[in-house]
């Protein structure tokens, strides 16, 4: 069955700093990979989508890579601020196939 | 922008009663929405795929007359859980997509279910 990891429950950074997240799969070749943001008690905000054709995509602070021969995207959030602090999530579909979440990584950016 | 409400934000219910909860697009239509379920610290979980006009697709394991799911129209989506019991505690959020070429889900702020 398909599955995702979120390697790292938790992430702790010093401010300024970048951070990167890493979302790897098994079991699947999705055609586009997805960021969410969500904040304790929210719902999730979307951030980022990027193809599998597509290595790399900005946007502002954000960075996200995918490697369809890793089966890995990583999520970088450079100059990091305490605003960042948040849960991340990576989501993977083919289409309009559904999204299928991974569990998340919480940031904690420290003053 | 795409804003998407969820009503009520919180519920406390008895156990055996039922509870509806809307999610509305408000500055677009959305042919298709979306219900997750959270537990804590866990990630979302897919209930069921809505579609404007057409019956609900419930993912395995969801039980469809438990939950039932009306699409009425491009803006308005509604969750029932009926007969509701303890165990259907959680946080339950919607999303909807603008349009069928378009990926991104918007979601709601989600619903804190409290089944006493």
């Amino acid at each position: 069955s398909q599955k995702i990891e979120q390697n790292s429950e938790a992430l702790n950074i010093q401010e300024g700093k970048t951070a990167t997240l890493t979302c790897n799969y098994t079991n699947y070749s999705p055609a586009y990979l997805q960021w969410y943001r969500q904040d304790p008690g929210r719902g999730p905000v979307f951030l980022l989508l990027i193809r599998e054709n597509e290595k790399e995509k900005r946007k502002e602070r954000l960075k996200v890579t995918f490697d369809t021969t890793l089966k890995q995207s990583l999520f970088h959030i450079t100059a990091s601020q305490p605003a960042d602090s948040a849960t991340y999530l990576c989501a993977l579909h083919s289409g309009n196939t559904p999204l299928v979440f991974g569990k998340g990584t919480r940031l904690s950016v420290i003053a | 922008g795409a804003v998407v409400s969820q009503h009520p934000s919180r519920v406390i219910c008895k156990s055996g009663t039922s509870v509806k909860i809307e999610c509305r697009s408000l500055d677009f239509q959305a042919t298709t929405m979306f219900w997750y379920r959270q537990f804590p610290k866990k990630s979302l979980m897919l209930m069921a795929t809505s579609n404007e006009g057409s019956k609900a697709t419930y993912e395995q394991g969801v039980e469809k007359d438990k939950f039932l799911i009306n699409h009425a129209s491009l803006t308005l989506s509604t969750l029932t859980v009926t007969s509701a019991h303890p165990e259907d505690s959680s946080f339950y959020i919607c999303s909807a997509r603008r349009g069928r070429s378009s990926y991104e889900q918007y979601f709601g702020p989600g619903t804190r279910l409290t089944v006493t």
